[in-house]
């Protein structure tokens, strides 16, 4: 099946600096990928799409400078939280739909998400 | 917007019986899937069933099945012979453009 594959798993890092999260399609090609963030005891909530070759889509009350994603291939996505404070402190999940299958159909593959600790 | 609403925080059932989580959405699309993903400590998303909207007949996907209500816009989920690996949180979800979640279940099941 479609596998999904997000890097790092956790990640500890000092405020003030900034992270990368990576996010890989290892069987299949990915326009469209997708970044959650989910406080503990909460649901998912949608950050931003990322469309490849382009500029994502960031939802409401979501700072893109902040948060970049760059979608540089069809098989890569990455979200780099900047200058990151603890509140930014969460578990990071994405997730990729295939280029081949039409939207509405198309089932969405999740990685093992990212646990990201800022002290 | 589309918003998705589960009602239910927690709920709990003894193992081998029936329970059913409740979920709503509000949407204008006439084009649309509705999901539901159980999400276990491990934290991975694992998609339990799927219903298309333009289907009537409820999905079912072994002891999983979907009571879907379009006209309602209620779509909730039964497991039936629940077994102890069905503990998780369970997340209702609307797929337009986006996937967009509900507050998700705790279920609890007990022996």
């Amino acid at each position: 099946g479609a596998v999904v594959s997000q890097h790092p798993s956790w990640v500890i890092c000092k405020s003030g600096t900034s992270v990368k999260i990576e996010c890989r399609s290892l069987d299949f090609q990915a326009t469209t990928m997708f970044w959650y963030r989910q406080f503990p005891k909460q649901s998912l909530m949608l950050m931003a799409t990322s469309n490849e070759g382009s500029k994502a889509t960031y939802e409401q009350g979501v700072e893109k400078d902040k948060f970049l994603i760059n979608h540089a291939s069809l098989t890569l996505s990455t979200l780099t939280v900047t200058s990151a404070h603890p509140e930014d402190s969460s578990f990071y999940i994405c997730s990729a739909k295939s280029s081949l299958r039409s939207s509405y159909n198309s089932p969405l593959h999740f990685g093992n998400g990212t646990r990201l600790t800022v002290t | 917007a589309q918003t998705v609403t589960q009602s239910q925080p927690e709920m709990s059932v003894q193992e081998a019986e029936t329970v059913t989580l409740s979920c709503t959405y509000d949407t204008s699309e006439s084009n649309y899937y509705l999901f539901w993903y159980k999400q276990p400590p491990s934290r991975q998303m694992i998609l339990v069933i799927r219903q298309e909207a333009y289907k009537q007949q409820n999905a079912t996907e072994n002891r999983f099945s979907v009571n879907f209500q379009k006209a309602a816009k209620s779509f909730s989920l039964k497991i039936s012979d629940s077994q102890l690996g069905d503990t998780a949180m369970y997340f209702c979800a609307f797929r337009g453009d986006k996937l967009i979640f509900g507050t998700g279940t705790r279920l609890q099941v007990f022996p």
